[in-house]
């Protein structure tokens, strides 16, 4: 069955350092793939879009990396701050006609940033 | 401001009640997505509106479960006879274009529904 795995469901750095979150996935042939910030009792919010045929996007302190070999994404927050402590969320998007709307997410990583 | 909507935030039904949730959508969005997210998970999703065409709704759990978007903008999900498994916080999303990967998906803050 299709699967998507964050690696862990919490993780927490020191300020200043680069938070890295891992997603995988198996038996599955996304599209593109998005990151998602949650805090608590809100709905996601939209980061970053990557597709298949990306290797990497940046936006300000914020890196994402597509592997499609491994079945992988990389999200990295450089310079961390306490105000990015959420839980991030990644959701992959489908080829399949009609389904392409259907997001697929996820666990998610709760991030915690100590000052 | 301009966010999607959704009420009412917190709804408590006893076992077996009917419930509607609403989603008032960002204006002139064409595409809106109901998910459901149980605790400590991400969001499931459940249908996806085309203006007013269903166009997926392969992740409706059971037939209890019902989506509508008669005129392209408001929609309302509807759970009958509710069961404790229902118990999740819904949440509707829009996006401003046809699902083709490059758009985002805005999301509103959902309604946490509890099922006693």
């Amino acid at each position: 069955s299709q699967k998507i795995e964050q690696n862990s469901e919490a993780l927490n750095i020191q300020e200043g350092k680069t938070a890295t979150l891992t997603c995988n996935y198996t038996n599955y042939s996304p599209a593109y793939l998005q990151w998602y910030r949650q805090d608590p009792g809100r709905g996601p919010v939209f980061l970053l879009l990557i597709r298949e045929n990306e290797k990497e996007k940046r936006k300000e302190r914020l890196k994402v990396t597509f592997d499609t070999t491994l079945k992988q994404s990389l999200f990295h927050i450089t310079a961390s701050q306490p105000a990015d402590s959420a839980t991030y969320l990644c959701a992959l998007g489908r080829h399949e006609v009609g389904s392409q709307g259907n997001l697929i997410f996820g666990k998610g990583t709760k991030l915690s940033v100590k000052p | 401001g301009a966010g999607v909507s959704q009420s009412p935030r917190y709804k408590v039904a006893k076992r077996g009640q009917d419930v509607a949730l609403r989603c008032d959508p960002i204006s002139g969005h064409v595409s809106l997505f109901w998910y459901q997210q149980a605790l400590g998970q991400g969001p499931e999703f459940l249908t996806y509106f085309q203006n007013e065409a269903q166009l997926d709704k392969s992740g409706l759990p059971s037939d209890r479960f019902f989506a509508e978007r008669p005129e392209g903008s408001v929609s309302t999900l509807k759970i009958q006879r509710t069961q404790q498994e229902d118990s999740a916080v819904y949440l509707c999303a829009s996006s401003s274009r046809p699902p083709s990967g490059k758009e985002t998906q805005y999301f509103g803050p959902g309604t946490r529904l509890l099922v006693l």
